[in-house]
Parts: C-alpha cells; structure tokens; sequence
C-alpha cells in the first residue's frame, strides 16, 4: 500500500503569496490531519477532514484553509504569506476519525517565505 | 488549553536503556501516544496507550503512564544507533477532538 504523499516537497514564495499544499493519504483512510511543524511552536494542529466536512480545527488565522475532496484527497490553502508561516506542513491520514486509528504522517511540505 | 512537555535532548550509548518523559496538564486526555521522526520523514507512530492502563510493553519499547502525576515515560531497551531520532509525546482529549504533541525529545545514540 503506498503511504501518504505530500506534493510539493519543497516550496519557496514571497511575503504576501498564497500557497496550496496537497495530500492524498493512505488508500482506504477517509480522514486527513494537517500539522504545522516549526522549531519555535513544534507541531500545531491545523484542522482535520473527514468524508469532506472539516471536524475540527485548530488555533490559526483564516488565512489558512483546507479542503478535503470525494477521493479523500486534501488540500490546504495559505493566503497572503507572512514569513512566520514558514514551517514543515504534515499531512497525515487515518482509516477514520477514532482516537485509535493509527495516523500515517507524510514526509511534508517545507515551505519557505522569504 | 492542553500543555504537554519534554525534556530537548537525551543522549545515551548504545545497549544502554533510553528513558523519555513526557508531563500534561488536561486530567481528561483519554489516549496518550508515542512518536518517532527521523529526518526528513514525517512521523511515525510508535505506540499508544489508554488513559485506564498504567503500562503497554511492545517488544523494546515500554510506556508508563502515572495518571495521578500526569506523567508518560518511554523507554527502549538496548537502545541502537537506528534509534536516534526526536521522539514526540501527544495526547488526545476526547472533548476537542484533536492531539497536542509535545516539542519533541531528540534522542541520540553513541556507539
């Protein structure tokens, strides 16, 4: 089974930009989690998606959203970039939405804002 | 809100035992987890234990769970060099939904 896949891996952009990060999970797993990871904050929970309704969500502006399509796919939007938003952005996808499902992180987006 | 601490840095020699702690402040957290990452990698989870059990042993890898401290420990036994990595604490509270994950324990093995 592949694992979960993060495009792109690697993304640059300017002040003021927005960004779109995508996700497909695991075959099967109909819930999608997005992280922030940063070495000042560590990992920050985003919001996670399941069969296309957002469950919950964590502390952060508006100007971060995402989406979760009918193939579970997900995509997560970042609007008018600040330089603190650069960070390692996981994905990570589980069967569904119980506390014990295990959850399969991506490898990540590293996203720089210069 | 949830707070969930560890300490930065451990180091130990290879066949020794690692011992990684971890504390939480939210009593009604109901599962407790273990997290690896090496770099370049996303994480991956280790183990997790419910908040009724005091222990879960799964082969080199044993978690202690003092729910009256609020207090998850991991410990790897005959520690490798493949055991180097940041090893994250995360607790899941029923009530929000969501996991908080601690700042990460970067374990390093010395040969």
């Amino acid at each position: 089974k592949a694992g979960v896949t993060q495009t792109p891996r690697y993304l640059i952009k300017t002040r003021g930009q927005q960004v779109t990060l995508s996700c497909s999970p695991i075959s099967g797993h109909r819930s999608v989690s997005w992280y922030q990871q940063t070495p000042g904050q560590g990992l920050q929970f985003l919001f996670e998606y399941f069969s296309e309704t957002q469950r919950n969500k964590g502390n952060f502006p508006g100007r971060f959203s995402g989406r979760q399509f009918s193939n579970s796919r997900s995509e997560m939007n970042v609007s008018t970039l600040e330089l603190g938003d650069s960070a390692l952005y996981l994905c990570a996808s589980r069967p569904l939405a119980t506390p014990t499902d295990t959850q399969y992180f991506g490898p990540g987006t590293r996203l720089t804002v210069l | 809100g949830e707070d969930v601490e560890q300490s930065l840095f451990l180091s130990v020699r290879e066949g020794d035992s690692s011992v990684i702690n971890c504390t939480y402040t939210d009593s009604s957290s109901t599962y407790l987890y273990w997290y690896k990452q090496e770099p370049g990698a996303g994480l991956q989870l280790l183990t997790y234990i419910f908040s009724n059990m005091d222990m879960k042993q799964d082969q080199r890898l044993t978690v202690l769970l003092n729910k009256k401290d609020k207090h998850l420990s991991l410990r790897i036994a005959d520690t490798q060099t493949g055991d180097s990595a940041i090893y994250f604490c995360a607790v899941y509270n029923t009530n929000a939904g969501k996991s908080t994950f601690g700042d990460g324990t970067t374990l390093t093995v010395k040969p």
